[in-house]
C-alpha cells in the first residue's frame, strides 16, 4: 500500500515562512491535499490539489508538489497557526485514500 | 453551510458492537460520497471507509475490512457505521466526512466534530 512519510514535528518563529514536507513515492503525480488539525477540533481542509486553496483559506497557505515530495508552505506565520498538519492522496492502484502521520506545527 | 454531526459512540466492550451514525445538512447529500476517517489518541489520522453517492461503490481500510459496514440512507441523509467485532486498537475518535465535487479520489473537503468509541473490558 502507498505510504506517505511526515517528520513529527516543526517549529517556526512568528512572522517567518514555515514548510512541511510529505514525502511519497513518485507523489508528483498524484494529488495531494492538506488539513489543518487544532487541538481538540476536527480537521479542515486547506489546500486541495496540491496547491488550490478552498474559500476562506488565507492567501499566507500555498503548496507544492514534485517528484518524491510535496510541500505546505505557510507565510508570515502566526500564532494561530500552531496546529498539526496532515497530508493526503488517493491512491488509484488500492481504491484507498492514504493519510501521512502527521506534522506538528510550534510557532516559537 | 455544510454541518455533520456524529452520534452513537460509547465505551465497549471487545467483541461487541457498535453503530455511528452522521447526520449531514446544507449540501445535496445524495450527489456526493462519504468517509469515516479515526484518530486514534495522540495519533494520525487513518481513513476507515468510503461509500459512493448512490451507495454502489464501498472501500474499506485493509486494519476493519470484514469487520466494519459502510451504508447510508439518501432519504434521511444520514451515513452511518456498523462496527463489529470491535478491538481495543479500534478506539479513537471517529469522523464522518465529505468527498469532494471530483469523481474519483479526491479531498475531504468538510468534517463532523468526531464520535468518540473506547473498546475495553
Amino acid at each position: 500500500s502507498y505510504v506517505l512519510i511526515q517528520a513529527p514535528s516543526g517549529s517556526v518563529a512568528p512572522g517567518q515562512t514555515a514548510r512541511i514536507t510529505c514525502g511519497g513515492n513518485n507523489i508528483g503525480t498524484k494529488s495531494v491535499h492538506w488539513y489543518q488539525q487544532k487541538p481538540g477540533q476536527a480537521p479542515v481542509l486547506v489546500i486541495e490539489y496540491d496547491r488550490d486553496r478552498p474559500s476562506g483559506i488565507p492567501e499566507r497557505f500555498s503548496g507544492s508538489n514534485s517528484g518524491n515530495t510535496a510541500t505546505l508552505t505557510i507565510s508570515r506565520v502566526e500564532a494561530g497557526d500552531e496546529a498539526d498538519y496532515h497530508c493526503q492522496v488517493w491512491d488509484s492502484d488500492s481504491d484507498h485514500w492514504v493519510f501521512g502521520g502527521g506534522t506538528k506545527l510550534s510557532v516559537l | 453551510q455544510v454541518h455533520l454531526v456524529e452520534s452513537g459512540g460509547g465505551v465497549v466492550q471487545p467483541g461487541k458492537s457498535l453503530r455511528l451514525s452522521c447526520a449531514a445538512s446544507g449540501f445535496s447529500f445524495s450527489n456526493f460520497g462519504m468517509h469515516w476517517v479515526r484518530q486514534a489518541p495522540g495519533k494520525g489520522l487513518e481513513w476507515v471507509a468510503f461509500l459512493s453517492y448512490d451507495g454502489n461503490d464501498k472501500y474499506y481500510a485493509v486494519s476493519v475490512k470484514g469487520r466494519f459496514i459502510i451504508s447510508r440512507d439518501n432519504s434521511k441523509n444520514t451515513v452511518s457505521l456498523q462496527m463489529n467485532s470491535l478491538r481495543p486498537e479500534d478506539t479513537a475518535v471517529y469522523y464522518c466526512a465529505k468527498k469532494d465535487r471530483h469523481s474519483s479520489g479526491g479531498s475531504l473537503d468538510y468534517w463532523g466534530q468526531g464520535s468518540l468509541v473506547t473498546v475495553s473490558s
